[in-house]
């Protein structure tokens, strides 16, 4: 089935260490997304790319970076984790970049619960 | 600042009835407005986008948009429990320095009562 995949589904990790949460979609989608979501939070932009090469910041980057060396994959970098970033990341894309009047919804990877010690 | 309100809830509706939910919105530039459903321990799902004030019907769906008063709002007929879940307001800001993403709600949570 066509879609986002993510891995790991989850992770517990030493704070300190580094971590890459991988994101790969098969549909072809120029534009692609991470959100982390807290309870009581809710979702929030990490960082976003509108096509490869290209990469943008969101609501809360810091303490994350990603990379966008091709259209289908979009990996979410932890450089040094700490447990303010234990979270439920989503990769998500769009089959535009959300300049455009009448696209954007977004599909969604099934998540990854990260949690930090 | 982008901001987008929901009520967290919960909001309770005895099964058969109809369930409203609203969200407002800080950004009059907003275009496009979206209602995600999330199920506990699952990733968000599309039901409802929005582009022109009115009414939008799809099956037992409805969105309304007033951007005038920056308020949009999804109303559920013959609510079943199936329909218990977290329901997301979503709001994309044509920024025009590049596409950001949705600028979500905190969501309301959805009780329907059997």
């Amino acid at each position: 089935i066509a879609g986002i995949t993510q891995a790991p589904t989850s992770q517990i990790l030493a704070a300190g260490r580094r971590m890459t949460l991988r994101c790969t979609q098969d549909m072809r989608h120029n534009a692609m997304y991470w959100y982390r979501q807290d309870l009581g939070l809710g979702l929030r932009l990490i960082h976003y790319s509108n096509t490869a090469g290209t990469t943008g910041k969101g609501e809360v980057p810091d303490g994350y970076s990603v990379s966008r060396a091709n259209t289908d994959d979009f990996p979410l970098t932890l450089a040094s984790a700490v447990p303010s970033q234990t979270s439920v990341y989503f990769c998500a894309s769009s089959d535009l970049p959300l300049q455009v009047v009448s696209t954007g919804e977004l599909f969604f990877g099934e998540g990854s619960r990260l949690t930090v010690l | 600042q982008k901001e987008v309100e929901q009520n967290s809830g919960p909001l309770s509706v005895p099964e058969g009835a109809i369930a409203s939910l609203n969200c407002t919105y800080s950004d009059r530039g907003s275009q496009s407005f979206f209602w995600y459903r999330q199920y506990s321990g699952k990733s968000p799902e599309l039901i409802m986008s929005i582009y022109s004030n009115g009414d939008k019907e799809d099956g037992r769906f409805t969105a309304q948009l007033n951007k005038a008063s920056q308020y949009v709002s999804l109303l559920i007929r013959d609510s079943q429990p199936s329909d218990s879940a977290t329901y997301l307001c979503a709001v994309r800001l044509i920024s025009g320095g590049g596409a950001d993403g949705l600028t979500f709600g905190k969501g309301t949570h959805l009780i329907i009562q059997p």
